[in-house]
Formats: C-alpha cells, sequence, structure tokens
C-alpha cells in the first residue's frame, strides 16, 4: 500500500519567493495534518484537517502560511514570501478515525530558504 | 503543557544491550503513543497505550504507563544497530478533535 506521499523531497528557494509543498494521504484517511521539524523547537503541528476542513490552524506561525485541502486525496502548504528561519523540514501525516489514533507520516520536504 | 518530555535526549548504547527511554507529562492523558524516526525519514507509529493500560508489548519493544506518576517508558530489548533512531512519545490527552502533542525525542545510537 502506498504511504503518504510528500512533494518535493526537497526546495531550495531564495527569501521572497512562494513556496508550495504537496501532499497525499493514504487513500481512505479522513484526518490529515501538517507538522513542522527543526532542532530548537521539534516536532510542531501547524494545522490539521478532518474531512477537508480545517480543525485547528494555531500553530500557523503567520499570515504568510496557508494551507488548503480541496478533496480527500491532496493539501498544499503555501509559504509567501519565505523567509530565510521558515527552513525546516515539513511533515504530512494521515490518519483514520479521530486525532488520536496513530499517524502515518509522509517522508517530508527538506525545505532551505537562502 | 501537554508536551510530553523524553529522558535521556540522547543515549549510547552497544548492540546486544538494552535501552529503556522515559516520557513524563504534567496533564491528565487519554492515550500515550510511542514512534520512531530514522534519519532523513518521517515517523512511524510503534505502540500506543491507553489511560487504563499498564503496559504492553510489541515483538522487542515494552511499554509501560505509570498515570499516578505521569510517566511511560520504552524498552527496547537486545537492541540491534538498525534501532538507531530518534524516538518521541506523543500524548493525547482531550476529547474530539484534540490532536496529538510530541515531544522533542531521545537519540538512540546503538554501535555494532
Amino acid at each position: 500500500d502506498a504511504g503518504v506521499i510528500q512533494s518535493p523531497r526537497h526546495e531550495v528557494t531564495e527569501m521572497g519567493q512562494e513556496v508550495t509543498l504537496r501532499c497525499k494521504p493514504i487513500s481512505g484517511h479522513n484526518s490529515l495534518f501538517w507538522y513542522r521539524q527543526t532542532m530548537m523547537r521539534g516536532l510542531e503541528l501547524l494545522i490539521y484537517f478532518n474531512n477537508n476542513v480545517p480543525i485547528d490552524d494555531s500553530g500557523m506561525p503567520e499570515d504568510r502560511f496557508s494551507a488548503k485541502m480541496p478533496n480527500a486525496s491532496f493539501s498544499t502548504l503555501k509559504i509567501q514570501p519565505s523567509e530565510p528561519r521558515d527552513s525546516a523540514v515539513y511533515f504530512c501525516a494521515s490518519t483514520q478515525g479521530a486525532s488520536n489514533q496513530p499517524q502515518h507520516f509522509g517522508d517530508g520536504t527538506r525545505l532551505s530558504i537562502l | 503543557s501537554q508536551q510530553g518530555e523524553e529522558d535521556p535526549q540522547a543515549l549510547s548504547i552497544q548492540e546486544g544491550e538494552n535501552a529503556t527511554m522515559n516520557c513524563s507529562y504534567k496533564t491528565s492523558i487519554n492515550n500515550l503513543q510511542w514512534y520512531r524516526q530514522n534519519s532523513g525519514r518521517g515517523l512511524v507509529h510503534l505502540i500506543l497505550i491507553r489511560s487504563n493500560e499498564r503496559e504492553k508489548h510489541s515483538g522487542r519493544l515494552r511499554v509501560t504507563l505509570d498515570t499516578s506518576k505521569k510517566s511511560s517508558s520504552l524498552l527496547i530489548t537486545a537492541s540491534r544497530a538498525a534501532d538507531t533512531a530518534s524516538y518521541f512519545c506523543a500524548l493525547w490527552g482531550g476529547s474530539g478533535n484534540t490532536p496529538l502533542v510530541f515531544g522533542k525525542g531521545t537519540r538512540l545510537s546503538v554501535i555494532a
């Protein structure tokens, strides 16, 4: 079975540019989570969706960050404009059922903003 | 804070030895989960233990939960070099749509 698929795996861009990260959850999963991981702050939840509806976006750091889930099989996380402090590994995870269920993670997008 | 705190932050052992990692927390929980993360990869779920459970096993993994002490431990027996990874505990203390909260992890190095 295909797991959570994220693209791109690596992204290097200059500050000020728009960055779009993509995620395809496991088929049948109805909850999707976006995380950011850094050495300093660990794994931070940015936003999560249930049945394509954003439930909690309190972790989104600034208005420069936005996330959408237009259908059950696709989500995007966009940063516009990007800044060097946004450099991190961004993970998408999905789960079936309630938010307390085991989560399945993609392998992340390593983002570097120069 | 609902975040669990893993201890130690880093652990280095010889292959064949047992590895024990701990997770302490401050709030009440409904379940606690352990995940592994290999370098450059996403987290992988290992075990979920509910607040009314005291111990669970999965292969070489043993997880205990002491809700009175607000702590959990993950024991890996007969460690292998392939167990080298970071291990995270994640807490779920709410209801409905409350999300999991992950700790900062323990980095385990198993030396062959």
